[in-house]
């Protein structure tokens, strides 16, 4: 079956250190691929996609992320985490002859200062 | 200009009715989703628009939920009898054509069936 991986239910980093957040996708071709992120109270933001070329692609807020194909992963990086990234981060993956999006069910962050 | 308003933003309804709930897409973006999230959950994909017809409706459950884009901008999710599973957040999502174009989501529609 289809899916989309995220292994951490909830990461706690401190203020200043560097996140990455895991995604894995289980599909028969490469998908294109997507990291939203929804903080409280907002709507669901892209933060970056990923549909060829270059592997390694950089989003808003100083986001990038890496697509490897032998592992079937698109994890999500920062290398300096602040406050107000505290939200909840989805995976996402469309094929790239259909419409249907797949979501992660999501990594929630807390950031302490 | 406005983003994606959905409404009403919180709908409190009895098991076995019918519900309405609106999406208004940014002007001008001829592709529409719909979402459901469940608390804890990711979205789940419901159904896609392109311009007025439904180009993908897999995502719908079963047959008490249907989705109309009548003009090709307002779309009307619509749920008949209601159950308490349909509680969740629903979503909707708008982009300027299809898959490859950012998607902007609405704030959701907060649904609880008692």
């Amino acid at each position: 079956a289809q899916s989309v991986t995220q292994p951490d239910i909830h990461i706690t980093v401190s203020e200043g250190a560097s996140l990455e957040l895991r995604c894995n996708y289980s599909y028969g071709a490469t998908p294109y691929l997507f990291w939203y992120v929804q903080s409280p109270g907002q709507g669901l933001q892209l933060l970056l996609k990923y549909f060829s070329g270059d592997t390694l692609v950089q989003g808003i807020k100083g986001f990038e992320a890496e697509f490897k194909r032998s592992q079937s992963s698109f994890n999500l990086r920062k290398p300096s985490v602040h406050w107000s990234d505290a939200a909840e981060y989805f995976c996402a993956v469309v094929l790239n002859t259909g419409n249907q999006f797949y979501f992660g069910t999501g990594t929630s962050l807390t950031v302490i200062p | 200009g406005a983003g994606v308003s959905q409404t009403p933003s919180n709908k409190v309804t009895e098991k076995g009715k019918y519900v309405e709930l609106r999406c208004d897409p940014i002007s001008g973006h001829t592709a529409l989703y719909w979402y459901r999230q469940s608390l804890g959950q990711g979205p789940e994909f419901l159904i896609y628009f392109q311009g007025t017809g439904a180009a993908d409706d897999s995502g719908l459950p079963n047959d008490r939920f249907f989705a109309v884009r009548p003009e090709g901008s307002v779309s009307t999710l619509k749920i008949q009898r209601t159950e308490r599973g349909d509680s969740a957040v629903y979503l909707c999502a708008s982009s300027s054509q299809g898959r490859e174009e950012t998607q902007y989501f609405g704030p959701g529609t907060r649904l609880l069936v008692l």
